[in-house]
């Protein structure tokens, strides 16, 4: 059964903000949301995770509702090299927890 | 963040021939990497578990004695592919898992396209 439920393709202008969600209903208490992107050809690339809290970084900020079933990731001002398929694995974070893939959201920056 | 390196990043090789891929984490130590596959337009998928000073741990439906995996030192873990045929073309992926107190990070290497003719 798939952890999170992402939408499967975005558009953003260049620019603007990009808020992709994700849904994570079944979350347990012990389970971060991790944030990974894939450009075209690349490995994928970490980019935030949290656990209750929001957080922040240099390259995006990370919103998890306060019952945890739902986060948005943010890219505060995309560019054309944000473009990518993203990501959203909810895992214990642990050495026994695996990265598992789902689909995730193709997000499209137009210019 | 941390950074991982593939070699190499391409191969193009003949069918029956094995091919070795190497993957290090250049900046921190890593008991545990992971070794993926990627097909095109589909996602990535989790091949095995490599942990430094004992066997890898296969994921179900990946034969092991195909896919060779060594992890002999804390920055290098290696997948050898043996015997390659066409089907085994494929983008192959590594990361390296890093411990922290707010759970654990993965950081993935560029990949390395394998072509087999």
């Amino acid at each position: 059964d798939a952890k999170t439920t992402q939408p499967p393709s975005m558009d953003c202008a260049e620019g603007r903000a990009a808020n992709l969600p994700c849904n994570h209903s079944t979350i347990s208490g012990n389970e971060y949301v991790y944030w990974y992107r894939q450009i075209h050809s690349q490995g994928p690339q970490y980019i935030i995770h949290g656990l209750k809290n929001n957080e922040t970084n240099e390259m995006a900020s990370l919103i998890i509702t306060e019952d945890r079933k739902s986060s948005t990731l943010i890219l505060p001002h995309a560019t054309l090299r944000d473009t990518a398929v993203y990501y959203c694995i909810v895992r214990v974070g642990n050495r026994d927890d695996k990265i598992i893939f789902g689909k995730g959201t193709r997000l499209h920056i137009l210019p | 963040g941390a950074v991982v390196s593939q070699h190499p990043s391409r191969v193009i090789c003949k069918s029956g021939t094995s091919v070795k891929i190497e993957c290090r984490s250049l900046d921190f130590q890593a008991t545990t990497m992971f070794w993926y596959r990627q097909f095109p337009k589909k996602s990535l998928m989790l091949m095995a578990t490599s942990n430094e000073g004992s066997k890898a741990t296969y994921e179900q439906g990946v034969e092991k004695d195909k896919f060779l995996i060594n992890h002999a030192s804390l920055t290098l873990s290696t997948l050898t592919v043996t015997s390659a045929h066409p089907e085994d073309s494929s983008f192959y992926i590594c990361s390296a898992r890093v411990s922290a107190g707010g759970g654990d990070t993965q950081y993935f290497g560029p990949g390395t396209r394998l072509t087999v003719l």
